[in-house]
């Protein structure tokens, strides 16, 4: 399968913002997701753009898309200790196949 | 959106006994997929179902071991055989609504 690819950990203090990266392979990509997951909890889907777009903002939530270079960012701004979660950067293939990539545990230092 | 409900949210089973997990969606819906997502790991495809034909298994999954029926548009079971502590995961169930595709909040296993 493609490889979708993010750092395992980021610690933020709150209030300020935080940016979380992913790099994928697949350059055949339709859709690129975020979404969220709270301990014990399932995955809430909470943004995603169209590969032929390169930003997309819903209120805290910034995404930002370099399709030449295969890399995705959300930033959340301000903050807050609720954010803190595992986020999932996913791509859908033009087979609308799915791939996950490892998770970013955010923190969010009070 | 849809909204996806499971059951049971979670469970504790022997070795070598079978779990079925069941997926309720609020609106029909053409495919449903089934993922597993291991302690600390990202999600990996088990299968797709689609109503009135065979569920296709990913590499790795096959029928015997994860069994899955689609009666309807609306509900879908996975069934997990023979388990081994291996088995042990969050099993999710997923359906696409347009562009976007949502989770239900997981079954979580455990086997001793």
């Amino acid at each position: 399968g493609e490889d979708v690819e993010q750092s395992l950990f980021l610690s933020v203090r709150e209030g300020d913002s935080s940016v979380i990266n992913c790099t994928y392979t697949d350059s055949s990509s339709t859709y690129l997701y975020w979404y969220k997951q709270e301990p014990g909890a399932g995955l809430q889907l909470l943004t995603y753009i169209f590969s032929n777009m390169d930003m997309k903002q819903d209120q805290r939530l910034t995404v930002l898309l370099n399709k030449k270079d295969k890399h995705l960012s959300l930033r959340i701004a301000d903050t807050q200790t609720g954010d803190s979660a595992i986020y999932f950067c996913a791509e859908k293939d033009t087979g609308n196949q799915f791939y996950f990539g490892t998770g970013t545990s955010l923190t969010v230092i009070p | 959106s849809a909204v996806i409900s499971q059951k049971p949210s979670r469970d504790i089973c022997q070795r070598g006994t079978s779990l079925t997990i069941q997926c309720q969606v609020d609106s029909q819906v053409t495919m449903m997929f089934w993922y597993r997502q291991q302690p600390g790991q990202s999600l990996t495809l088990i299968a797709t179902a689609n109503q009135g034909s065979e569920a296709t298994y990913e590499s790795g999954f096959v029928i015997d071991k994860f069994p899955i029926s689609r009666p309807n548009l609306t509900f879908s079971t996975l069934t997990v055989s023979n388990m081994s502590p291996e088995d042990s995961s969050i099993y999710l169930c997923s359906v696409g609504a347009g562009y976007e595709q949502y989770f239900g909040p997981g079954t979580r296993l455990t086997v001793t």
